[in-house]
């Protein structure tokens, strides 16, 4: 079955870089790409980007253009989340989700990772 | 970039009645891809339509999906007690929606 493996919570400081990491298996790795979702306390959620499991194509939402980086390791079906420059609004769990086999939509997700900026 | 606008932001209604949710485009999307999302609290998202009208994997077909164009529809026929949750449009690879939270009345 299809699963998405996130890596644990994070604290860090404002101006501060996190790699989150997401672990796929139950499919093969490179016939989908992986998209990256955030939710602030309280809020709605927020696309943040997606990544090509087949070249490492990526596609970022503007408001984090130059910010973010996504990356992935074919070698162990994972793949990566670098925010940079972090901002105390930055807090939020982040998700990391699949395409439904069916067709579109996100039909795979990761438990979601809290990532905790704080001085 | 296209933005999308749900309404109402809350929605209270009782087990049983009928659930209709708005999703509004700042310009046209293609049918293919608008999905639609529940989401419980503590939860990751569960989808629920894809392509507009398509319901997913083991989604009971008290769900439907319809629209073109800038509106979209999710409509609940009648609500069950685990149905009260915020739903979520998206258009795929793209931006969400703000959500339309279901509560009980």
């Amino acid at each position: 079955q299809v699963q998405l493996m996130q890596s644990g919570a994070e604290v860090k400081k404002p101006g501060a870089s996190v790699k989150v990491s997401c672990k796929t298996s139950g499919y093969t790795f490179n016939t989908y790409g992986i998209s990256w979702v955030r939710q602030a306390p309280g809020q709605g959620l927020e696309w943040m980007g997606w990544i090509s499991g087949y070249n490492g194509k990526t596609n970022y939402a503007q408001k984090f253009q130059g910010r973010v980086t996504m990356t992935t390791d074919t070698s162990t079906s994972t793949v990566y989340l670098e925010l940079r420059s972090l901002r105390s609004d930055d807090t939020a769990v982040y998700y990391c989700a699949r395409g439904d086999s069916g067709g579109g939509g996100l039909g795979y997700w990761g438990q979601g990772t809290l990532v905790t900026v704080s001085s | 970039e296209i933005v999308l606008t749900q309404s109402p932001g809350t929605l209270s209604l009782s087990p049983g009645e009928r659930a209709t949710l708005s999703c509004r485009a700042s310009q046209s999307v293609s049918r293919i891809y608008l999905a639609w999302y529940q989401q419980k609290p503590g939860q990751a998202p569960r989808l629920l339509i894809s392509g507009t009208s398509s319901r997913a994997t083991d989604i009971p077909d008290r769900f439907s999906g319809s629209g073109s164009g800038t509106d979209f529809t999710l409509t609940i026929s009648r609500l069950e007690p685990e149905d009260f949750a915020v739903y979520y449009c998206q258009q795929y690879g793209s931006s969400f929606g703000g959500g339309t939270k279901v509560e009980i009345k």
